[in-house]
């Protein structure tokens, strides 16, 4: 079976760092995926992990530890337009494409 | 651009009638596509896989009666939400992973379905 867990609300400061966390249990597992989504609208891809360590890109950085079952995002530089929630998601092994997701962090960025 | 598109983007209807959302592959054949559904507030779970040419496959408790899912061609899949009842208004949205080995998947708009 599959078990993703990540925080339900978070806030931060605008201009602040903010650690979105995720752990995952999952049966079969092929990369770690991390979306941003706007209320009513499509979630919008930000990362992609499948070995461990740290991605950067830009403002966003995503890291994974395979063996813990854990990755983070981390914004950096926030902005009042970073709020959002985000969506964390694996992979299933074998069925390309496929996500299951875990039920998403709502961030709220105050001046 | 888009490269997954999903049509109608909202839509309105009265409970017992029928809604068909279409989800397109834009440039690319997707043999495989996966329709997802999203309570207010919630994530998104995974209703159904869509598979060109055969039955779809059902998550565990998805009603394939209720939501019947038609897999027709390589860019179109489309979910028939049947005799709909307000309990079924939510946000329904499609991907679609661009080639067989792709680990990415593309998102639709998202339907907004609203049930009276």
């Amino acid at each position: 079976g599959q078990n993703i867990d990540q925080p339900t609300e978070m806030t931060a400061t605008e201009g602040a760092i903010v650690q979105i966390n995720c752990t995952y249990q999952t049966s079969g597992f092929n990369g770690l995926f991390w979306y941003q989504q706007h209320a009513g609208e499509a979630p919008t891809f930000l990362s992609y992990n499948v070995l461990d360590g740290l991605e950067e890109k830009g403002r966003f950085s995503s890291f994974l530890s395979r063996s813990k079952g854990y990755s983070y995002l981390l914004l950096k530089e926030l902005q009042m337009k970073d709020s959002a929630s985000y969506l964390c998601a694996v992979g299933v092994y074998n069925q390309g494409g496929k996500l299951i997701f875990g039920q998403g962090t709502e961030l709220s960025v105050k001046p | 651009g888009a490269v997954v598109s999903q049509h109608p983007s909202r839509v309105i209807c009265k409970s017992g009638t029928s809604v068909k959302i279409e989800c397109r592959s834009l440039d690319f054949q997707a043999t495989t596509m996966f329709w997802y559904r999203q309570f207010p507030k919630k994530s998104l779970m995974l209703m159904a896989t869509s598979n060109e040419g055969s039955k779809a496959t059902y998550e565990q408790g998805v009603e394939k009666d209720k939501f019947l899912i038609n897999h027709a061609s390589l860019t179109l899949s489309t979910l028939t939400v049947t005799s709909a009842h307000p309990e079924d208004s939510s946000f329904y949205i499609c991907s679609a992973p661009r080639g067989q080995m792709s680990t990415e998947a593309f998102f639709g708009q998202g339907t907004r379905l609203t049930v009276v």
